[in-house]
This record gives C-alpha cells, structure tokens and sequence, in this order.
C-alpha cells in the first residue's frame, strides 16, 4: 500500500494558462474525491467519482473546471484560463467500497501569478 | 444551509487534557469525521461516529450527539506533536451520501 499519491507537488502558472493535476488513489479504492483548501480552512469539496463515473460536483466549480478517471483508477483535474483566486492547495482523496474513511494525498499546491 | 462551526485556536499544556467543540447543521446526516492535519500536510483520519455516543481510540476520543448537532473530539496526554489544525466533518445524506463538508479546523497550540 503506497497510498495516496498526487502529480506535481507544486505548479506555479500564470494567469490564463490551464493547469492538469494527476491523482493515484490506493490501488482497490473505487471511490475517489477532489477538494481545495486555502489557507485557514478547511478542504472544500470538488467531486467525487465512484469507479469512472463523476457522481458530484460541487456547485461552486466553475465550468473552467473539469475532471476525469477514465478507467476508474488514476483521476485528472484541469483548470482552464486560470485565475489568481484559482491558487489554493488541490486535495486527492480515496476510499473503499463500504468504507467511510478518506485517506488524503500529499496535495498539489498550486500558485497562479 | 450547510455549516459546520469550531472554535478557530485553543491552547493546550503538554500532559494536559482539550476537549474541541463542532456543531453542524447539514442537509441530512451520514456520519462525522475528525481528521488531524499538520501545517504543510494532508489530514490524515482520526476518529468516524454514525452512532450517538463516545468512540475512544488511544489518547483520542470522539463523542457525538445527533440530536443537538454537536461532536467533540477529546485528546488525552497532550504531547508536543499534538499540535495541528483539527478538522471536524460531517457527510450529508442527500445526494447519494458522498458529499463531505469540512469545517475551517481548531488550530492546537500545546505548550511545555
């Protein structure tokens, strides 16, 4: 078990450009979750994908937003025409089927100029 | 709405026992989480409840009331390391149950 593993660790970008994060969940964890956390709060929930199939997003994502897990193991996570308020640390998470704990991945911090 | 509230600092002294308040109001209710994160680091878990009552694990433990929306999360024997954010979250029911909401977290400062 390696855990939770995430792609790159830090991306710095400048404003407009688009940015994809990689996330590696635990190798039988079928239920894969994506949050964002700036400073002083808590994760905020993204999406959440059970197998392939994206089950959630958040009403807060904007359509510049878009994430993937095609074949239901490593999951992917593009933002689009980014924006200063897009920097925040971007969360994996995994979990097992009839599982309720979440096991975090390391996060990709992400610094828009 | 969903809100999840906790105190935002506490300050602790090394051996000595902090009990950490969140109240939450969500839409529906499927289980309570407290996971510990380190300055820099990802939350790692430490205690789930679904059930009314205390669930102990170690120096920690976990209490929940359903019916006054309200958990604890209490920490025995404080030690230096012990000092991180803790996060209190609450999984709603409504759509299918995967949505978690975390709250802002109770940073810990324990002090020799």
């Amino acid at each position: 078990d390696t855990g939770v593993s995430q792609d790159p660790r830090h991306k710095i970008t400048k404003r407009g450009q688009n940015v994809t994060f990689r996330c590696d969940p635990i190798s039988e964890h079928n239920r894969l979750y994506w949050y964002r956390q700036t400073l002083g709060q808590g994760p905020e929930f993204l999406t959440y994908f059970q197998n392939e199939a994206q089950l959630e997003k958040s009403r807060l994502l904007s359509d510049r937003f878009s994430a993937e897990r095609p074949k239901g193991s490593f999951s992917t996570l593009e933002i689009q025409r980014t924006e200063q308020g897009d920097s925040a640390m971007y969360l994996c998470a995994s979990s097992s089927k009839g599982s309720d704990t979440q096991y975090f991945g390391p996060g990709t911090r992400l610094t828009v100029l | 709405g969903q809100n999840i509230d906790q105190p935002t600092e506490m300050t602790a002294t090394e051996g000595a026992i902090v009990q950490i308040n969140c109240t939450y109001q969500t839409s529906g209710f499927n289980g309570l989480f407290w996971y510990q994160q380190h300055a820099g680091e990802a939350p790692t878990f430490l205690s789930y409840n679904v059930l009314d009552g205390l669930e102990e694990k170690g120096r920690f433990s976990s209490f929940l009331s359903r019916s006054k929306g309200y958990s604890y999360l209490l920490l025995k024997e404080l030690q230096m390391k012990d000092s991180a954010s803790y996060l209190c979250a609450v999984r709603g029911s409504d759509t299918g149950g995967f949505k978690t909401i975390f709250g802002a977290g109770t940073r810990l400062f324990v002090k020799a």
